[in-house]
């Protein structure tokens, strides 16, 4: 059974159209991340929650943002998408961050954006 | 911060023979965790195999093997008896035990292809 399941699998946005996709977990982990992989890259942190504690990384544009409503759910809403932000979106779970736990995380099957 | 390289886009393996992949990251911190994961075409990301860096062994997980080398800063990951299944982009990556400061890095990934 999916354990990580991510919505919609594919999503076609027009240029400056705002964007939500939506995470769940059946886990009942403490942590939920958002990268952004894009074609042949490495996939990118954008940020994480640690419960309901909001970590941005340092470089993640303000066009994206997270929501928490609760521990299963998390929702990356891109407010303006441009054509660089076309790519791949992966969300994860870790039941504590790094390597307070196995350091394992658990991927979804990810939402592929494509922008026109 | 640290960082993840993965000289290798492309690898191919007959299936049935063995291939390594290769991984080098550098930090500057002592207490650190390593792990190889795979992402088959349109499915999530998993784990292989995880290696604290504080452990000498190598681990092993069944057909999947690692070579950790701590001085030399490489990690690779040798798949034995390769199937049709390993077929797959995998990523090396590395998290540091530094606590409030812990992040998954990820190298840029080796596509994986079993020749039948």
């Amino acid at each position: 059974d999916a354990m990580v399941i991510q919505n919609p699998r594919y999503q076609v946005t027009q240029f400056g159209k705002p964007v939500t996709l939506s995470c769940s977990q059946t886990l009942n982990h403490n942590v939920m991340y958002w990268y952004q992989q894009k074609s042949s890259q490495a996939p990118k942190l954008l940020f994480h929650y640690y419960d309901k504690d909001f970590n941005n990384e340092a470089d993640t544009p303000d066009n994206f943002q997270s929501r928490r409503p609760n521990t299963s759910f998390c929702f990356l809403d891109i407010r303006s998408p441009g054509l660089g932000d076309a790519a791949m979106y992966l969300c994860a779970t870790s039941r504590d961050t790094g390597a307070r736990d196995t350091g394992e995380l658990f991927f979804g099957e990810g939402s592929r954006l494509t922008v026109l | 911060a640290q960082t993840v390289t993965q000289s290798q886009p492309e690898m191919s393996v007959q299936e049935a023979e063995t291939v390594t992949l290769s991984c080098t990251y550098d930090t500057s911190e002592s207490d650190y965790y390593l792990f190889w994961y795979k992402q088959p075409p349109s499915r999530q990301m998993i784990l292989v195999i995880r290696q604290e860096a504080y452990k000498q062994q190598n681990a092993t997980e069944n057909r999947f093997s690692v070579n950790f080398q701590k001085a030399a800063k490489s990690f690779s990951l040798k798949i034995s008896d390769s199937q049709l299944g390993d077929a797959a982009m995998y990523f090396c990556a590395v998290i540091i035990s530094n606590f409030g400061n812990e992040k998954l890095t990820f190298g840029t990934g080796t596509r994986l292809t079993i020749i039948p």
